[in-house]
């Protein structure tokens, strides 16, 4: 089956941690997304990617980093620096040539205590 | 890169057809109109896209009027199981879209 993997679907860290959430697609697709949503609101772009060794910061990367060293994955790592990191982390896969249908994995919780 | 304005939400009873419109006042020459819909607790999920007139698929239909500074969604006779939130989107051949609240639809028996 072809599709966008998040691991773990909850996640729970202590103030403090660096933390790293997961996302693999096997669509072949060249560009990646990452997105926060907090309860009520809309999604939020965080990184985005769209070719190997290569990404741009979307509004609100501060407090996160990302590495995109092969085509089917791009982890999300929330450091210590994120000020309000418990949220739902959404990653998105979509092919290179516009316009863009982004497909998205099940999610992420993370709670941060 | 173009803002998008709808409804919060909209109540609508089972085999009712719904129609969510959508403003987007600055839309671009290259943007195409994107309506996802996400259910609590997963990732959005592509319904329909379009550039300008009608697009129909299985699912829905998608209204462009010549201006472009606006949309509608269309969902024929929905169901409890439509009950969800829908975002209108807006973007370029840059990949970056931009996520409003969308309209929360909820459908009673």
């Amino acid at each position: 089956d072809g599709g966008i993997t998040q691991s773990p679907k909850y996640l729970f860290r202590k103030e403090g941690q660096n933390v790293t959430l997961s996302c693999e697609q096997n669509l072949n697709h060249d560009a990646m997304y990452w997105y926060r949503q907090d309860p009520g609101q809309g999604l939020r772009l965080i990184y985005y990617s769209q070719i190997v060794n290569d990404f741009q910061k979307g509004d609100i990367a501060e407090g996160y980093s990302v590495s995109r060293e092969k085509k089917e994955s791009f982890p999300l790592t929330v450091t210590s620096a994120q000020k309000n990191p418990t949220a739902f982390y959404l990653c998105a896969s979509s092919t290179s040539a516009g316009p863009y249908e982004q497909y998205f994995g099940p999610g992420t919780r993370l709670t941060v205590t | 890169l173009a803002k998008t304005t709808q409804p919060i939400s909209m109540d609508s009873y089972e085999g009712q057809e719904v129609n969510i419109t959508c403003s987007h006042n600055n839309i671009a020459t290259n943007d195409y109109i994107t309506w996802y819909q996400q259910f609590p607790s997963q990732g959005p999920r592509f319904i329909i896209q379009g550039y300008k007139t009608k697009v129909t698929n299985e699912v829905a239909s998608l209204f462009i009027p010549a201006d472009r500074k606006s949309s509608t969604l269309s969902l024929p006779r929905v169901s409890l199981s439509d009950t969800a939130v829908y975002y209108c989107l807006v973007g370029d051949n840059t990949g970056k879209l931009i996520f409003g609240q969308g309209t929360t639809l909820q459908v009673k028996p």
